[in-house]
């Protein structure tokens, strides 16, 4: 069964440092897609950035960019130039490839951005 | 290119009534999952359609049900509310329901029960 571990309930970074939101999985199905979702306060989701399991690269997106290490099962997210926009909600979320599996969710983690 | 509609955005009621939320999906999107997020359980998965079929289902109750129809769009029932089923609800749409398939979400509908 497909797990997301986030362990940071909440973190602090100031504008314009990078920080780096943790994010563990465990699944036994060797393809697998790794997706991160930002949820401002307005509550609306919003996609991020995608890792699939067999990607050579690092997913970017801007200024988002996913360290993705396959053996150690970790998928974090990093945040260059943070900006006071970027305070939100961060979800890490995985799906399996094999059957119809749904897509799971982690716990998430609160950013907030000092200026 | 239109984003997720959900449909109410903000819902008020009862005990013991029943309701029903809408979701319509980005165009050309076939898959429509539906989450319930409440600030003590997370965001909890409850149940994806492709092709008005049900694909998986989440841990709920009967009393939480959905179906979709043949042009996508997407409605979950709650039937005989309870107050713990006052939550964010919301759905999120993708092409397919493999492991690539970024999901896009709506705003969400906000549901309190009295």
């Amino acid at each position: 069964a497909q797990k997301i571990t986030q362990t940071q309930p909440g973190m602090f970074v100031q504008e314009k440092e990078a920080v780096t939101l943790d994010c563990t999985y465990d699944t036994s199905d060797p393809s697998y897609g790794l997706f991160w979702y930002k949820q401002p306060s307005s509550g609306e989701m919003i996609f991020l950035i995608y890792q699939g399991s067999y990607d050579q690269q690092n997913a970017t997106e801007g200024r988002y960019s996913l360290n993705f290490q396959k053996a150690r099962k970790s998928a974090n997210l990093v945040i260059s130039a943070s900006q006071l926009g970027d305070s939100a909600m961060y979800f890490c979320a995985m799906r399996e490839l094999g059957g119809y599996q749904k897509v799971t969710f982690g716990t998430g983690t609160k950013l907030q951005v000092i200026p | 290119k239109a984003g997720v509609t959900q449909t109410p955005r903000y819902l008020i009621k009862t005990r013991g009534q029943q309701v029903t939320l809408s979701c319509s999906p980005i165009s050309g999107h076939r898959s429509v999952s539906w989450y319930q997020q409440t600030p003590g359980q997370g965001l909890q998965f409850l149940f994806e359609y492709f092709s008005e079929t049900q694909r998986n289902k989440g841990n709920f109750p009967g009393r939480f049900s959905g179906r979709q129809f043949s042009n996508s769009r997407s409605e979950m029932n709650v039937s005989t509310l309870e107050l713990g089923d006052s939550a964010l609800y919301l759905c999120a749409s993708s092409l397919g329901s493999l492991s690539y398939n970024e999901q896009f979400f709506g705003p969400g509908t906000r549901l309190t029960v009295l």
